[in-house]
């Protein structure tokens, strides 16, 4: 098992382009969510998805769009970036709420 | 939305020493889990542990889910236990975990 691949591991875009940032996971698992981690802030939830088809907001889910189309995968596209959106992203996945999380390596995101 | 409050926010432990850190929480819980971010960044999950006890090695957790607090015990510090550990809870029916501050260890030889 792979466990969750986040791709890519380091980013810097320019203010007002887009991106995806790319999620997998090979355990079948249905709930994954985005988090970002920003210094003093801890993890803070973006979005979720609570299997194939489904998706949620979090705490801050502006300027972030998310689908789930397959279990496997969780893409996070940022529309069109902004230095505030300069971060960490950590993608997650579970059996379910009641179960314990893994975590993908991180993407450090860097908007110019 | 629940809030979580970790103590303390650091701690400086000569190598072979033990401590507990402390994470306390503002309403019921049905998840309640430990992670370690080492200095590269990656969150390893620690325990999933929404009451009672567990240990696995030199670490244990307990949750006191009707006082709403949890510990976290390392025994016999080593430099690699050094990093950022965080408390992360969600209520009943809820997908968010929210995450604490975080208690930033550091183990020195």
């Amino acid at each position: 098992n792979a466990g969750v691949t986040q791709t890519p591991k380091f980013q810097v875009l320019k203010t007002g382009q887009s991106m995806t940032l790319q999620c997998a996971q090979d355990m079948n698992h249905e709930y994954m969510s985005w988090y970002r981690q920003d210094p003093g802030m801890g993890l803070r939830l973006i979005h979720y998805s609570v299997g194939a088809g489904i998706t949620d907001q979090g705490e801050v889910p502006n300027g972030y769009n998310v689908s789930r189309s397959t279990t496997e995968d969780f893409p996070l596209r940022l529309l069109s970036a902004a230095p505030s959106q300069t971060s960490v992203y950590f993608c997650a996945s579970s059996l379910s709420n009641t179960y314990g999380y893994t975590f993908g390596s991180g993407t450090r995101l860097t908007v110019v | 939305g629940i809030q979580v409050e970790q103590s303390p926010p650091d701690l400086i432990l000569q190598e072979g020493a033990n401590s507990t850190l402390r994470c306390n929480f503002s309403d019921s819980v049905n998840n309640l889990q430990w992670f370690h971010q080492n200095p590269w960044g990656q969150l390893i999950n620690l325990f999933y542990i929404p009451s009672g006890t567990k240990q696995n090695g030199r670490l244990s957790a307990t949750t006191v889910a009707t006082e709403r607090y949890s510990l976290l015990y390392i025994s016999s510090s080593q430099t690699t236990d050094s990093g950022v550990y965080f408390c992360a809870v969600s209520g009943a029916g809820s997908y968010q975990l929210t995450f604490g501050k975080g208690t930033k260890l550091s183990v020195i030889p």
